[in-house]
């Protein structure tokens, strides 16, 4: 079992449409959680962080985790072509370094 | 602070020859990784740096590599007897703490031929 678990798509939504990307992981004992965005060709960008059961919302963006599930969750709400990209889930498990998913490649249609 | 940055932004070399790669972190970040990302797949952890010591190295990592970081400030990634299966993005990030999320730098695309 990959510590780290994300669909990789793609997934395809249309403008305006709320995008949701789903996370496993397989630690129980992880304490953070992070996303980030990955446009083609560049590096990862740091979008949200999660630290504690519910919800967190910034924006567009609400990052949603379930600790007795293993599950973290990104919505975007109001998605646009901008929007496309990969998006890796990542997890803090103890011992310090982010471990991160595959990612999920997100296109948003006009 | 410009964030992180790092040197050369690509790199093409010859099977067998050596490469070397500058990571210079955010200034007042302690904690400095080293990862690899091949197409498609997620950043895959390499080493890590509190200050200047090296405090894990991944079991992926052959004896052809070495990082360094000296005096606590940037870093360099070495790979020696270069393969093929070295082309990759070597990404370097840094951060505050152990909790915090990681700051990535623009990466190095190295191309081996």
């Amino acid at each position: 079992q990959k510590e780290v678990e994300q669909n990789s798509g793609p997934l395809s939504v249309p403008e305006g449409a709320i995008a949701s990307l789903n996370c496993t992981y397989s630690d129980r004992v992880s304490q953070s959680f992070f996303w980030y965005r990955q446009y083609s060709g560049k590096s990862p960008e740091l979008i949200m962080s999660i630290y504690s059961n519910g919800d967190k919302e910034d924006g567009r963006f609400t990052a949603q985790l379930n600790k007795a599930s293993q599950y973290v969750s990104l919505l975007i709400r109001d998605s646009q072509p901008s929007d496309s990209a990969t998006y890796l889930c990542a997890v803090n498990p103890p011992g310090g370094k982010l471990t991160f998913g595959q990612g999920t490649i997100l296109t948003v249609h006009p | 602070d410009t964030g992180v940055s790092q040197d050369p932004r690509h790199k093409i070399t010859k099977r067998g020859q050596n490469v070397t790669f500058r990571c210079d972190p955010i200034s007042e970040h302690n904690r400095l990784y080293w990862y690899r990302q091949t197409l498609g797949q997620g950043p895959e952890f390499l080493t890590y740096f509190q200050n200047e010591a090296q405090l894990e190295k991944s079991r992926l990592l052959s004896d052809r590599f070495s990082a360094e970081r000296p005096k606590g400030s940037f870093s360099t990634l070495e790979i020696q007897r270069t393969e093929q299966g070295d082309s990759a993005m070597y990404l370097c990030a840094s951060s505050y703490t152990q909790g915090d999320g990681y700051t990535f730098g623009s990466g190095t695309r190295l191309t081996v031929v």
